[in-house]
């Protein structure tokens, strides 16, 4: 079965602090794919980022990084110099193989603080 | 830029109506989905199509019907609304073929049955 928690229900930082948000998964599947999407108070979820299970390696997009670990079945995300515009709720999800389905977890709101 | 649209951003219906929720999207993607969002269980999926005129069910059916009478549209069907159906409902879609795919989002229909 497949799963995805996100055990922080709501941080609350001030702004151009930096915040990690976690997300652990659980999968028997070699090949999966994580991702991440942002839904800002207009409700329409945005797609950030796209990762699959062949490929460990951290990446950066600007203020934006993410820390993925085999290892620890993680797939964390963070924000440096965080900005009022980050707050949202944030999903990280999963889908494994070739299949269609993702496995959302329950979302962490981030509250940036001015 | 992928364009998922949703017919209605709110609706309010009256317990016992049938109520139809529409979903287009200009990307020429072959999957669409239907999620609701609700406080604390983050995105459930209700049903999927992976092709024109198919269906398949996801994790949360009951009390809930689609129909994919064209590639662009994808259209959730209550066929008898109750209060518990009071939700924020949200259409996805993506391409077909090889790996998992992204899934893009629309703005979501946030429905309230009274």
């Amino acid at each position: 079965a497949q799963k995805v928690t996100q055990a922080q229900t709501e941080i609350s930082v001030v702004e151009k602090e930096d915040v990690t948000l976690d997300c652990v998964y659980e999968t028997r599947d070699t090949t999966y794919y994580l991702f991440w999407y942002k839904q800002p108070p207009s409700g329409e979820l945005v797609f950030l980022i796209r990762r699959n299970s062949f490929d460990e390696q951290n990446e950066i997009s600007g203020r934006y990084s993410w820390n993925f670990q085999k290892s620890t079945s993680s797939f964390n995300f963070t924000i440096t110099a965080s900005q009022v515009v980050d707050s949202a709720v944030y999903f990280c999800a999963l889908s494994v193989g070739t299949g269609n389905q993702f496995y959302f977890g329950t979302g962490t709101s981030l509250t940036v603080i001015p | 830029d992928v364009k998922v649209t949703q017919s209605s951003r709110y609706l309010v219906k009256r317990t016992g109506e049938k109520v139809f929720l529409e979903c287009v999207q200009d990307m020429d993607h072959e999957n669409m989905f239907w999620y609701r969002q609700d406080p604390g269980l983050g995105l459930r999926l209700i049903y999927f199509s992976y092709d024109v005129k198919m269906k398949e069910k996801g994790d949360i059916p009951e009390g809930y019907s689609v129909s994919r009478e064209k590639k662009e549209r994808f259209s959730l069907i209550l066929e008898s609304a109750s209060t518990n159906q009071t939700s924020m409902y949200l259409c996805a879609s993506s391409l077909a073929g090889g790996p998992v795919d992204t899934q893009y989002f629309g703005p979501g229909t946030r429905l309230t049955v009274l």
